[in-house]
């Protein structure tokens, strides 16, 4: 049981780059996040997804789409990467679903290094 | 802006003394989560506090909840060098269901 896999581990990208991060969750999970976490603080929430075919803007939105392709995956795009975009990126599930007041629970991958040159 | 406010920003202790850290916030919620975070790691969690609920453990965690002070502690008990990580509270407020919102967390160093 892998729980959230996220890919690639590290990446480091020229300005103006594009590049996605992946992000699979084998728990049927009904709920999908995606937050940045900077040096030395908490987590924000860039988009989430309550259920496949659905996606919300989080705190920081701007500068990233996302597609939340079945149940299972949900990717984080940059179309054009700024060095204001490095950062650790963390993918989270959790079992909540559309009708859901309020989380339980979230999950997380183990992250994604980004380097924005 | 971020909705929990972690105190105090970093911690040390020894191996066998308790650690306590606070979280503060904001708006009204309907419950408070605990996660800790090892270097380099995604972030575990660790307890969950509805807002109609006082106190609750795990093991050697112990959640405190005062909603009138808008509050959280999260104690734990004989810590072991193990126990060095970030510790983060989390809230799911009313007004963002679904959108678990975290403070900048505390760490705690543990020496054995």
């Amino acid at each position: 049981n892998a729980g959230v896999t996220q890919t690639p581990k590290f990446q480091v990208l020229k300005t103006g780059q594009s590049m996605t991060l992946q992000c699979a969750q084998d728990m049927n999970h009904n709920s999908m996040y995606w937050y940045r976490q900077d040096p030395g603080m908490g987590l924000r929430l860039i988009y989430y997804s309550a259920s496949e075919g659905t996606t919300d803007k989080g705190e920081v939105p701007n500068g990233y789409n996302v597609s939340r392709l079945n149940k299972r995956e949900f990717s984080l795009r940059l179309e054009s990467a700024a060095p204001s975009q490095t950062s650790v990126y963390f993918c989270a599930s959790s079992e909540a679903g559309v009708r859901d007041r309020f989380n339980e629970k979230l999950f997380f991958g183990s992250g994604t290094q980004l380097s924005v040159l | 802006s971020q909705q929990g406010e972690e105190d105090p920003q970093a911690l040390s202790i020894q191996e066998g003394e308790n650690a306590t850290m606070n979280c503060s916030y904001k708006t009204s919620i309907n419950n408070l989560q605990w996660y800790r975070q090892n270097s380099g790691r995604g972030l575990v969690h660790l307890i969950l506090i509805r807002s109609n609920e006082r106190e609750k453990h795990s093991g050697r965690l112990r959640v405190t909840l005062d909603t009138s002070k808008k509050s959280s502690s999260l104690l734990i008990t004989a810590s072991r060098a193990a126990d060095t990580a970030s510790y983060f509270c989390a809230t799911d407020a009313p007004t963002n269901a679904g959108k678990s919102t975290f403070g900048d967390g505390t760490t705690l160093t543990v020496k054995p």
